[in-house]
């Protein structure tokens, strides 16, 4: 099975916009979905497929691909942001479902 | 409104087994596909399976452990995982997935903590 890479950390002033990127051959056939998950809580889907926010989502969270990587962009980012990330997609095979190695984002 | 209820914590011994249920209500559970999911203490989530009526499809890494079970009428879903280690020690979760697309998984249950110890 292939992998999803994130970089583990990253930080952005409060107002400031954030890429959060995942890497994997998977995506260039798949779209990967984004979570947000915030200690001892469930992860959150914030954006799938093209760019689809769940009910609830607010719109500065945004979803894009370009070949093998998929990206999250926080624009304007808020302090309730503050929270790790997670890409998942399904694998190259198509049959197995896979989650990325997750982001740390800190608001400053 | 969709809710996922999960039933309670757990601890078990090496080598026992864990059965999780997990009960929907909002929505009719035999119209969508249901996936498990684990996440041990400072790790990513960590896909499970998933099954849809008579369908399932395991990781390979729990095929032989693990098994999919649901209760349309209950609108309950199982997940039962055999032969328990210590590094099965986690929170599990049962989670909707909403089709947009395969693999989205919009509502999660609230998590069952699995612990395996002596």
């Amino acid at each position: 099975s292939s992998e999803l890479t994130q970089d583990p950390a990253v930080s952005v002033a409060l107002g400031q916009t954030v890429r959060i990127t995942c890497h994997g051959d998977s995506l260039r056939n798949y779209y990967a979905s984004w979570y947000q998950q915030k200690p001892g809580q469930a992860p959150l889907l914030v954006i799938s497929g093209e760019n689809i926010r769940p009910s609830g989502i607010p719109d500065r969270f945004s979803g894009s691909r370009s070949g093998n990587t998929a990206s999250l962009t926080i624009t304007g980012a808020q302090a309730e942001d503050e929270a790790d990330y997670y890409c998942s997609s399904r694998d190259s095979s198509g049959s197995q479902v896979e989650f990325g190695g997750g982001t740390t984002v800190t608001v400053l | 409104q969709v809710h996922l209820v999960q039933s309670g914590a757990e601890v078990k011994q090496p080598g026992a087994s864990v059965k999780i249920s997990c009960k929907a209500s909002g929505f009719t559970l035999s119209f969508y596909t249901m996936h498990w999911v684990r996440q041990a203490p400072g790790q990513r989530p960590e896909w499970m399976g998933w099954i849809n009526g008579d369908k399932r499809r395991y990781s390979q890494k729990f095929q032989d452990r693990v098994t999919f079970t649901r209760d349309t009428s209950a609108g309950t879903a199982h997940m039962e995982l055999t032969r328990l280690r210590y590094e099965d020690t986690a929170v599990y979760y049962c989670a909707r997935d909403n089709g947009l697309p395969r693999g989205a998984l919009d509502y999660w249950g609230q998590g069952t903590v699995v612990t395996v110890s002596t």
